[in-house]
């Protein structure tokens, strides 16, 4: 059974700083690997998809990198501000069962003016 | 498109009542997923349906739970009875792609409440 841990649960940084998110799945035999950033009350907005066969995805101050073999992807933000402060969620879907996706509980990000 | 549409956006009910929450999926998405949210358990994957029919409904909690998708611009998740343990915030999603490759778009939520 795939599990995907989200470490550390919270993170707490001054405003300008670069940061990296982590997300560790335990199977790699996986078809892709989602970013979701999920506001206080609100729905889940996807950020970036990697496809397995992809090593990373770039938008904007935003980076994901995925590597199959150690079952890792980072998200990496740079230059931080206030407006990134959210719940960042990573979600891997197997090649099997196309749509049973596997959620992390989440990395909460707080960016201080 | 004005993304994946959910409602009520909040549901307070009492113990017993039967409660429907309501989707509609982004045109044209083929893949429609039904989520529950909690602190407790974060998000689970309760039930998702390709091109109208279930797929996989293991994380349906309970037969009080059900689902259906009528059409593809249409699904309801049903509660009956409802419990207060069943308070949470549940969410749908869709995406497009027999292969499951592409990118899943959630709705806003249903917060619901059961006292």
């Amino acid at each position: 059974k795939q599990e995907v841990t989200q470490i550390p649960a919270a993170l707490s940084v001054p405003e300008g700083e670069n940061l990296v998110l982590n997300c560790s799945f335990t199977d790699s035999a996986i078809y892709n690997l989602q970013w979701f950033r999920q506001d206080p009350g609100k729905g889940l907005t996807s950020l970036l998809l990697i496809q397995s066969s992809q090593r990373e995805q770039t938008s904007g101050r935003l980076n994901a990198s995925l590597d199959k073999s150690s079952g890792r992807s980072t998200l990496y933000i740079a230059a931080s501000q206030p407006g990134d402060s959210a719940t960042y969620l990573c979600a891997v879907r197997p090649p099997t069962n196309a749509g049973k996706s596997t959620f992390g509980d989440g990395t909460t990000l707080t960016v201080k003016p | 498109d004005a993304g994946v549409i959910q409602s009520p956006r909040h549901e307070v009910t009492e113990m017993g009542q039967e409660v429907t929450l309501r989707c509609k999926p982004i045109s044209g998405h083929d893949y429609l997923f039904w989520y529950r949210q909690t602190m407790m358990r974060g998000l689970e994957l309760l039930i998702y349906f390709n091109n109208n029919v279930p797929i996989d409904d293991s994380g349906m909690p309970e037969d009080r739970f059900s689902a259906k998708m009528p059409n593809a611009s249409f699904s309801t998740l049903k509660i009956q009875p409802s419990e207060p343990r069943d308070s949470a915030v549940y969410f749908c999603a869709s995406s497009l792609g027999r292969t499951g490759g592409t990118e899943a778009f959630f709705g806003q939520g249903t917060r619901l409440t059961v006292v």
